[in-house]
């Protein structure tokens, strides 16, 4: 069955440092993944989406990368910020119209 | 200006009620979602609409019904409620569903109805 794992354990980091989160798929050929974040509460909200051609992709402080031989994908915040604390998901979409999600990783910035 | 609301926030029920929750989105966009997160965190799909056309239909129990009167609105109605439906249900929409992997296929959520069974 098709499987999305991100680290369930919350990833406490400190301030200035570089957060980096891993989505392994498994059972899964997505042409492209999204990442999101939550926030206690609220609805995700959508960061980036990499295709399966692209080794990797930044807006701003993020950084995605993208490898479809090792089945994972990484999403990296540099000079992190307590502003950055929230829960990242992941979401690889394979067919027409299902994004999946992982769980989440929950991040934790503290100044 | 919320692009994608649903409502109620809060809903608080006994087992064996119908219940409906309402979304409406004015973003102009195609396609909508009803999506379920469980105590676990994982965001599941229920259902999909592009244009009023049911698309996605999940392994769902059919207590679950989707019903889209244009392309700005989906609402979602649950017969008979169960202690198992208790959970957070967002409504979503994108310009157009998830395939080529563009801009335009990013979903947008509502902020989610926390659905509590008792």
């Amino acid at each position: 069955s098709q499987k999305i794992e991100q680290n369930s354990e919350a990833l406490n980091i400190q301030e200035g440092k570089t957060a980096t989160l891993t989505c392994n798929y498994t059972n899964y050929s997505p042409a492209y993944l999204q990442w999101y974040r939550q926030d206690p509460g609220r609805g995700p909200v959508f960061l980036l989406l990499i295709r399966e051609n692209e080794k990797e992709k930044r807006k701003e402080r993020l950084k995605v990368t993208f490898d479809t031989t090792l089945k994972q994908s990484l999403f990296h915040i540099t000079a992190s910020q307590p502003a950055d604390s929230a829960t990242y998901l992941c979401a690889p979409c394979e067919s027409w119209g299902k994004l999946q999600f992982g769980a989440g990783t929950q991040v934790v910035v503290t100044p | 200006d919320t692009a994608v609301s649903q409502t109620p926030k809060y809903l608080v029920t006994q087992m064996g009620n119908d219940k409906s929750i309402k979304c409406e989105q004015n973003l102009g966009h195609d396609t909508m979602y009803w999506y379920k997160q469980d105590s676990k965190k994982f965001l599941k799909i229920m259902f999909s609409y592009n244009n009023k056309e049911l698309i996605i239909n999940e392994t769902v129990p059919n207590r679950f019904s989707p019903k889209s009167p244009d392309k700005a609105h989906l609402n979602l109605h649950i017969n008979s409620l169960e202690l198992g439906d208790s959970a957070v249900y967002f409504c979503a929409s994108s310009q157009r569903g998830p395939r080529r992997g563009s801009d335009n296929e990013k979903l947008f959520f509502g902020s989610g109805t926390q659905l509590s069974v008792l």
